[in-house]
């Protein structure tokens, strides 16, 4: 694809509700990465995904978040019942393989809990 | 626990001016150095990446590398309103997929 793609753009959800932000990388890129972004705030790292292997999640704040990744693709990040301090923008990113660093963002998901 | 420091700012820059960002980083053994720029209500884009020491251009912007005393700058040269976001340093460790993101500069071009 083009780019990193992410869906919905935005989610408004209710306390308690579970919900699921999807990533779709740059075609090809093996490596994918999950952040947090809170309201004029830096970005915190979620997990990490080597093809379908998540080797690193050690940035997942709660056992409420979880996060797959099909067919060395889609990645999938389910947040269950959702908490207000869950608001933030989700940001996904992908990486070509081990031989580059750079990481491409998607537009993000904003999140918001009433 | 390695961290990679900013200036929140807001620093504040006339139109045409030459905009000075710095970074500093704990980890001696950092390999490679990114630039982020982030509009308000959008996601990061890389500007450049920098890995050996020196200044490193490309338009109207200069990566520069000192890794003796771990930092690293970005310079905007003929600074434009557009300019006006927030720039995030990464920095790679020596994790083969790890970067530690800097907290960003607010950066305000002002006309």
């Amino acid at each position: 694809g083009a780019g990193v793609s992410q869906s919905p753009s935005n989610k408004v959800t209710e306390k308690g509700k579970d919900v699921e932000l999807r990533c779709d990388p740059i075609s090809g890129h093996t490596a994918l990465y999950w952040y947090r972004q809170s309201l004029g705030q830096g970005l915190e790292f979620l997990i990490y995904f080597q093809g379908n292997s998540a080797p690193d999640k050690s940035g997942l704040p709660s056992d409420r978040f979880s996060a797959e990744r099909t067919g060395g693709s889609v990645s999938t990040l389910t947040i269950q019942r959702t908490q207000q301090e869950d608001s933030a923008v989700y940001l996904c990113a992908s990486r070509f393989g081990p031989s580059t660093d750079t990481q491409y963002f998607g537009p993000g998901t904003r999140l918001t809990v009433l | 626990q390695k961290e990679v420091e900013q200036n929140s700012g807001p620093l504040s820059v006339p139109e045409g001016a030459i905009a000075s960002l710095n970074c500093t980083y704990s980890d001696r053994g950092s390999q490679s150095f990114f630039w982020y720029r982030q509009y308000s209500g959008k996601s990061p884009e890389l500007i450049m990446f920098i890995y050996s020491n020196g200044d490193k251009e490309d338009g109207r912007f200069t990566a520069q590398l000192n890794k003796a005393s771990q930092y690293v700058s970005l310079l905007i040269r003929d600074s434009q309103p557009s300019d006006s976001a927030t720039y995030l340093c990464a920095v790679k460790g020596n994790s083969n997929y790890q970067l530690i993101w800097g907290a960003g500069t607010k950066l305000i071009i002002k006309p």
